[in-house]
């Protein structure tokens, strides 16, 4: 069974930076792309950021690029995303998503549960 | 970036109803979409990819087809249990993007 555990979201200063962390199980985690997908009551869902199965390729939102990095730990099953420079516009929920099969840019079949990232001074 | 324009945006329809949702691709992304469904504090749940093909564990009253630009999702016979908000989305080029959703009640 897939299973997704994120967590790191919290209340953060403009400016701050926050980790998300996305540890899976139940699939093969190093043969499977991953991405991050934000989600506002006012912008509905929003693609943020995708890695390649072996983290060589990553793709960003241009809102994000220079500000996010995502990243993986293969041998820990765990995605992650660094937000730096955070802005008010980032507060959303922050979802993780698997990419069936090997590829990057494919279809999203399974998502974590949501974690909260609320940008406020 | 492909906007990804869907509607109505919202519906309320009786349970037996047919309902049918419509999203339309500003340029042409061939098959590379899909639907979700998702319920008030829950992740989206994948029901249809590749335009028309049916995830497995999926009712069979749900059901997608088009191609290239435009796109309808159909309830068959709506369920008191298809209540949530149903969303399409392209995935044939970066960056990803989503239709706005439809909420769907029942009567």
């Amino acid at each position: 069974q897939v299973q997704f555990m994120v967590s790191g979201g919290g209340v953060v200063q403009p400016g701050r930076s926050l980790r998300l962390s996305c540890v899976t199980s139940g699939f093969s985690f190093s043969n499977s792309g991953m991405h991050w997908v934000r989600q506002t009551p006012g912008k509905g869902l929003e693609w943020v950021a995708a890695i390649s199965y072996h983290g060589f390729n990553t793709y960003y939102l241009s809102s994000v690029e220079g500000r996010f990095s995502v990243s993986r730990d293969n041998s820990r099953n765990t995605l992650y995303l660094q937000m730096s420079s955070l802005r008010a516009e980032d507060t959303a929920v922050y979802y993780c998503a698997k990419v069936r099969g090997y590829t990057v840019d494919g279809l999203l079949d399974s998502w974590g549960q949501g974690t909260t990232v609320t940008v406020s001074s | 970036d492909i906007q990804m324009t869907q509607s109505p945006s919202s519906l309320s329809a009786s349970v037996g109803d047919r309902v049918t949702i419509t999203c339309q691709a500003s340029q042409d992304i061939s098959l590379y979409l899909s639907w979700y469904q998702q319920k008030p504090g829950k992740a989206p749940k994948l029901l249809i990819f590749d335009a028309s093909n049916l995830e497995t564990g999926v009712p069979n009253r749900f059901s997608g087809r088009g191609s290239g630009t435009t796109f309808t999702f159909t309830i068959s016979s709506l369920q008191p249990d298809d209540i949530g908000t149903y969303y399409c989305q392209q995935y044939t080029i970066f960056p990803f993007t989503f239709g706005l959703g439809t909420k769907v009640d029942v009567k």
